[in-house]
């Protein structure tokens, strides 16, 4: 199946830091990846969706200044956490979609981040 | 009302039980019905998705009714690798490919 990759896997760092996070399609063409955030025991929730070539279409409640998107090239998307806080600590996980097989929109999601802001 | 609603669980069943999983989901105008699995810890990967006229892998059916805004999950002769959380995942937008996750029903088979 289609492989997504996300890098780093862990990070830990202190208030007020900026965190980038890779998100990468390895074996087929992205134009479009989305963003979720998942707290414990909660549900994925779709923070932003990111097209390749054109800003970054975000949802209601997530704040696009603090929470930066960057889908340069048709393989990578990047997030960037600016000025994370505690609040901010949560398991980042990236999908993308092959438009190749995605008749019935299933989406390939990248192995997560978790962010732990001290 | 959430979007997508499911009954967290845990299920606790022993190995062999069958188990079923619901999900209800608001908008009528939903296209596409997943089941995907989460392992602790682990990014979700899709189970299957579900048709309309209802379809099978293996151990795992998966039924849609849309009138009613149901989706359900039945898994037969569960093994101890089946435990995990099994999240109910409906696509919003056809066109963008928006998907919209349940909560998730956590699965426990004990031995």
């Amino acid at each position: 199946g289609a492989v997504v990759s996300q890098h780093p896997s862990w990070v830990i760092c202190k208030s007020g830091t900026s965190v980038k996070i890779e998100c990468r399609s390895l074996d087929f063409q992205a134009t479009t990846m989305f963003w979720y955030r998942q707290f414990p025991k909660q549900s994925l929730m779709l923070m932003a969706t990111s097209n390749e070539g054109s800003k970054a279409t975000y949802e209601q409640g997530v704040e696009k200044d603090k929470f930066l998107i960057n889908h340069a090239s048709l393989t990578l998307s990047t997030l960037t956490v600016t000025s994370a806080h505690p609040e901010d600590s949560s398991f980042y996980i990236c999908s993308a979609r092959d438009p190749l097989r995605g008749i019935l929109k299933t989406q390939y999601f990248g192995p997560g981040t978790r962010l732990l802001v001290l | 009302r959430k979007e997508v609603e499911q009954d967290p669980g845990p299920f606790n069943v022993p190995e062999g039980a069958t188990v079923a999983f619901n999900c209800t989901y608001s908008n009528s105008a939903s296209q596409s019905f997943f089941w995907y699995r989460q392992d602790c810890r682990k990014e979700p990967k899709l189970l299957m998705s579900v048709y309309s006229s209802g379809n099978e892998d293996g151990r795992f059916t998966a039924q849609l009714n849309r009138a009613s805004q149901y989706i359900s999950l039945l898994i037969r002769d569960s093994k101890l690798s089946d435990s995990a959380t099994y999240l109910c995942v409906v696509n919003m937008e056809g066109n963008t490919g928006k998907l919209i996750f349940g909560q998730g029903t956590t699965l426990q088979v004990k031995p």
